[in-house]
């Protein structure tokens, strides 16, 4: 069973940086993709990461550009994204994903429980 | 960026078929996705690549693509249905994956 748990969120100062962590267990992980997306409170969902299996590719949303960065080990089998510079708009529970499909259809399944941030003095 | 717009809100009593849409421009080239998330839970794949459903998803639950405008329908809704329903997609031109804005069905 592919299981996935996010850690490393709390309460952050705005200005405060962050590292997320994602452990994962179930399935190949350097074979497959992952992503992070995340989820204001009472807001939709919304992408912000993608890595490939080999770590050689990533892929930002717009809003995510600059201030993330997305990594992995494969040898722990953990996804991180790391956040400098946080604002109150950051606020928000972070999922991690694995990637589903190929090419330009891709999907995210299954997703972990996520990990709240909130930003705030 | 692309925009993939869904209504707010679907009403339906038990029994009956829900249809949840996610419009988009020329919608019907792009493979499309649909997401059920229950309060306080982590999103969950109902549907992958238009109409493709993944293991665990009961065949009352069913997709379609076409034109500007996708389509996700549940057949006789059950009140455990009740959850927010996003629509999703990679848009090449811009290399972005996008959701729709979610969709709240409510079972009367």
């Amino acid at each position: 069973e592919v299981q996935l748990l996010e850690s490393g969120g709390g309460l952050i100062q705005p200005g405060g940086s962050l590292r997320l962590s994602c452990a994962a267990s179930g399935f190949t992980f350097s074979s497959h993709g992952m992503s992070w997306l995340r989820q204001a409170p009472g807001k939709g969902l919304e992408w912000v990461s993608s890595i490939s299996g080999g770590g050689g590719t990533v892929y930002y949303a717009n809003s995510a550009r600059g201030r993330f960065t997305i990594s992995r080990d494969n040898s722990r089998n953990t996804l991180y994204l790391e956040v400098n510079n946080l604002r109150a708009a950051d606020t928000a529970v972070y999922f991690c994903a694995k990637d589903g499909g190929w090419g330009s259809k891709i999907w995210f399944d299954p997703w972990g429980q996520g990990t709240l941030v909130t930003v705030s003095s | 960026s692309y925009v993939l717009t869904q209504p707010p809100s679907v009403s339906v009593a038990p029994g009956q078929t829900a249809k949840i849409t996610c419009g988009g421009n020329n919608i019907g080239s792009k493979s499309v996705h649909w997401y059920q998330q229950k309060p306080g839970q982590a999103p969950v794949l109902v549907v992958y690549d238009d109409s493709d459903r993944p293991s665990g998803i009961p065949e009352r639950v069913s997709g379609s693509n076409s034109g500007n405008t996708a389509t996700l329908t549940i057949s006789r809704v059950e009140v455990g249905d009740e959850a927010d329903y996003y629509c999703q997609l990679w848009d090449g031109d811009s290399d972005q994956r996008v959701f729709g804005g979610g969709t709240k069905l409510t079972v009367l």
